[in-house]
């Protein structure tokens, strides 16, 4: 079955405490994102990765690092989470054609974060 | 700055009719793809509709169909036959050339048994 599997998907954590929020595709997708979404904004995008090694910063990237070591594999890495972190995180993967992502997006379920 | 705006935060429709939510973007592009997604209670993203800016036929999944309007930088989704399983909320994203998605806010749809 095609899908994005991210673990965990609740957490409650505490301040100052790393965490790694792991991302997983089995598409063969090129493209991968991480989003945070938060009540009225809707989705804003944290990182993204249009292939292996290559990542860039999406609109609110500050307090995030991400890594693409592999093409299935995107994990998020708060270093040193905050309360203003506390959110709803999605990890998705994108459908390629040949000349890049179109912008279909395969979504995980969801990790839902609390710093305290 | 390319911008997406949803209009409506919440929606209601009595089950069996048809609602339409609304969509406005902005962008200087000429080539580019929309897309309505919906978001159920269980929270997983799904797509529910695309649409390629070059196209000008209206693209139409079973009972979803947009109304694309290029010009007015508009994009609707109309919902035939609304069913209980349709409450979501509904996110509108625009892909630039660049690759970004671009969200709206979200509009929620309540059914009406």
């Amino acid at each position: 079955e095609a899908q994005v599997t991210q673990n965990p998907r609740y957490l409650i954590t505490v301040t100052g405490k790393k965490l790694t929020v792991t991302c997983s595709q089995n598409m063969n997708h090129e493209y991968m994102s991480w989003y945070r979404q938060d009540p009225g904004l809707g989705l804003r995008q944290i990182y993204y990765s249009m292939n292996v090694e290559v990542t860039d910063k999406g609109d609110v990237p500050e307090g995030y690092k991400v890594s693409r070591k592999e093409k299935r594999n995107f994990p998020l890495i708060l270093e040193s989470p905050s309360p203003n972190q506390t959110s709803l995180y999605f990890c998705a993967s994108g459908r390629d054609t040949g000349t890049g992502y179109t912008g279909e997006l395969f979504f995980g379920e969801g990790s839902r974060l609390t710093v305290l | 700055a390319q911008t997406v705006t949803q209009s409506q935060p919440e929606m209601s429709v009595q089950e069996a009719e048809t609602v339409t939510l609304s969509c406005t973007y902005d962008t200087s592009e000429s080539d580019y793809y929309l897309f309505w997604y919906k978001q159920p209670p269980s929270r997983q993203m799904i797509l529910v509709i695309r649409q390629e800016a070059y196209k000008q036929q209206n693209a139409t999944e079973n009972r979803f169909s947009v109304n694309f309007q290029k010009a007015a930088k508009s994009f609707s989704l109309k919902i035939s036959d609304s069913q209980l399983g349709d409450a979501a909320m509904y996110f509108c994203a625009y892909r630039s050339p660049h690759y970004q998605l671009i969200w709206g806010a979200g509009t929620k749809l309540i059914i009406k048994p």
